[in-house]
């Protein structure tokens, strides 16, 4: 079992669409959670994070954290062909120490106008 | 705002040869990163450095690799002789403190070995 796993898509939505962006882990050891934007041939933009279950909010991202189900989601609002990228998720350990990321294999993510 | 920057943006270089990929990290950062993606597949770790010396590194972090700090901004990574295997692109990343897990990534440089 792979220690992320993410539909690598693509997924292809209309503009203004809600966009559902998913990732589930195995290692329950994860505590710290990450979502990138990677535009083709350019590096990750860090676009949340967060380290509780439960909802975190900015702007049109919302991320969403399920610790007992092993499970994060990444909700984009109002979909804009801008959005048009890969989805990385990342995880990490929260303990000390030097906290390398672990990444799902990306969500191709493609708004049409 | 503050970003980390990487140079060459791409090199190519021959089987064999030395190649020294540059990232200059985020100023008050003081974790240091480096990860690679193979065109295609997913963003892999190599190796975290901090306070002057490697913290973790894996499997493909073998002897041919070797990263440094050599003055107060930049943060090398050296890959001594190169194989085709190692064409990817090479991402650096810091992090400013144990209190914060985000890791900031730069622009990568995009590696070509014939």
């Amino acid at each position: 079992q792979k220690e992320v796993e993410q539909d690598p898509g693509p997924l292809s939505v209309p503009e203004g669409a809600i966009v559902s962006l998913n990732c589930t882990y195995s290692n329950s050891a994860f505590q710290y959670f990450m979502w990138y934007r990677q535009y083709s041939r350019k590096g990750p933009e860090l676009l949340m994070y967060t380290y509780s279950s439960g909802n975190k909010e900015d702007g049109r991202f919302t991320a969403q954290v399920d610790k007992s189900s092993k499970y994060i989601s990444l909700f984009i609002r109002d979909s804009q062909p801008s959005d048009s990228a890969t989805y990385l998720c990342a995880m990490t350990f929260m303990n000390t120490g030097f906290q390398k990321l672990v990444f799902g294999t990306g969500t191709r993510l493609l708004v049409s106008p | 705002e503050p970003e980390v920057t990487q140079t060459p943006s791409h090199q190519v270089t021959q089987m064999g040869q030395e190649v020294i990929l540059r990232c200059v990290p985020i100023s008050n950062h003081l974790y240091f990163y480096w990860y690679r993606q193979i065109l295609g597949q997913k963003v892999e770790f190599l190796v975290s450095f901090y306070n002057n010396e490697i913290s973790e590194k894996s499997e493909i972090f073998d002897d041919q690799f070797s990263v440094e700090r050599p003055d107060g901004s930049n943060f090398t990574l050296k890959i001594r002789s190169t194989k085709l295997e190692d064409s990817a692109m090479y991402f650096c990343a810091s992090r400013r403190g144990t209190a914060r897990g985000e890791q900031y990534f730069g622009p990568g440089t995009r590696l070509t070995v014939t």
